[in-house]
Parts: structure tokens; C-alpha cells; sequence
């Protein structure tokens, strides 16, 4: 079964300063799908940004970039130019390329405070 | 398109009643999921499908039945609620086109069981 892991439960970042939020996982696939949601208050997940594990590329979306590192199986997230609104909880989730469904492993999640 | 609806958005139980947690989608996904959402440990997968008919156990599906008797309808049951099932939980859908990523979340319905 695959793991995700999130090291840090709460992280807090300046405004309009860079932040990175820490993601490993373990699989023993070599193809999937990884992704960084975000949760505010008011409950709703929402996808930030995806990644292909085939993709040697980061993914870029905005001012939210990846560092996908798969041999060392991480995932992180950077969130440059801090908002207010970008404070929530930050999910890390893993989903096979594999089998019949889509389901996720997610990690415990990251706090993220923007201080204005 | 309203995408993943949920009902109710609040509910309080009692130890040892049953209730139904409706989750419905309007997108034609073949994919439906409930997760549950509790404090330090992310969202934990409870039971899916992936089509009318078909359903199968996620990692924590004590305590909870479902059914899919429509594409569009994936309820959650609780047959004797029990404060362990105190959590916030959440449906989802997803096509089964390939190479399509996103999982759609409803608003989530957080149950508290006394």
C-alpha cells in the first residue's frame, strides 16, 4: 500500500515572501499521479496543481510550482509571492496510474498562516 | 451544473441511530468515493465505485454501507452511529476517461455522534 507523508502540520510564511510545503511518499509503482490540494475554512477542496510521475517536468501553475524529486520519492510545493487567501491546509495525495479506480492516499496535511 | 452535492451540511447523532448521508453528482462520473476527514490524519478512503452496481471497501469501511444504484447517487449509511464516526466527510466523483486527474469534492458533511 502507498504512504504519503507530511512532516510539517503547521508552517507559516510573510506575505508576498516564497514558502515550501514538504511531501514524500512510498510506492513501489513506477507510474502515478501526484497532487497538492488546498482546504480554507470553508471545507471545500480544492486542486492546486498536479503531476504525472512519467513527466520528468515540474509542473508550474501560476505561483504554485512543484519539485518532484522521484527517486527520492518527494513531492514538494512552492508557493511564491504569498496571499492572504492562500492560507489553508495543504493535502499531498498519491493515485496510481494503475487499476480501475481513482482513489486517493492522501498525507495529514499542512497548516499554511500568511502573515500580512 | 451543480457538480457534487451533499446533504446535510450538519447532523448530530446519538449513540446507536442510523442515518443516511446523500452524496450526488451531475457531471455523468463514472467514479464515486467517500473519504472521512479527521483532525492530524488527512482524509481516509471509506468505500468507492466505479460504476451503478459496482461498489468495493476503501481502508476504513467498518461501521458504514453503501449502494449505487444510479451513475448519478452514491449514499453513505451508517447503521449504529458511534462516536468514533465523529468526523467530516466527503463524497467524490471522477470520469473514467484516461488521463483525466481531478477528483470533484462536494462541501464536505460533518457528523458529530454523541
Amino acid at each position: 500500500a502507498q504512504t504519503v507523508t507530511q512532516s510539517q502540520p503547521e508552517m507559516s510564511v510573510q506575505e508576498a515572501e516564497t514558502v515550501t510545503l514538504s511531501c514524500t511518499y512510498d510506492t513501489s509503482e513506477s507510474d502515478y499521479y501526484l497532487f497538492w490540494y488546498k482546504q480554507p475554512p470553508s471545507r471545500q477542496m480544492i486542486l492546486v496543481i498536479r503531476q504525472e510521475a512519467y513527466k520528468q517536468q515540474n509542473a508550474t501553475e501560476n505561483r504554485f510550482s512543484v519539485n518532484f524529486q522521484k527517486a527520492a520519492k518527494s513531492f514538494s510545493l512552492k508557493i511564491s509571492d504569498s496571499q492572504l487567501g492562500d492560507a489553508a491546509m495543504y493535502f499531498c495525495a498519491y493515485r496510481s496510474a494503475g487499476g480501475s479506480a481513482r482513489q486517493l492516499t492522501f498525507g495529514s496535511g499542512t497548516q499554511l498562516t500568511v502573515l500580512p | 451544473n451543480a457538480g457534487v452535492t451533499q446533504t446535510p451540511k450538519f447532523q448530530v447523532l446519538k449513540t446507536g441511530q442510523s442515518m443516511t448521508l446523500q452524496c450526488a453528482q451531475d457531471m455523468n462520473h463514472e467514479y464515486m468515493s467517500w473519504y472521512r476527514q479527521d483532525p492530524g490524519m488527512g482524509l481516509r478512503l471509506i468505500h468507492y465505485s466505479v460504476g451503478a452496481g459496482i461498489t468495493d471497501q476503501g481502508e476504513v469501511p467498518n461501521g458504514y454501507n453503501v449502494s449505487r444504484s444510479t451513475t448519478e447517487d452514491f449514499p453513505l449509511r451508517l447503521l449504529s452511529a458511534a462516536p468514533s464516526q465523529t468526523s467530516v466527510y466527503f463524497c467524490a466523483s471522477s470520469s473514467r476517461l484516461a488521463h483525466t486527474y481531478e477528483q470533484y469534492f462536494g462541501p464536505g458533511t460533518r457528523l458529530t455522534v454523541t
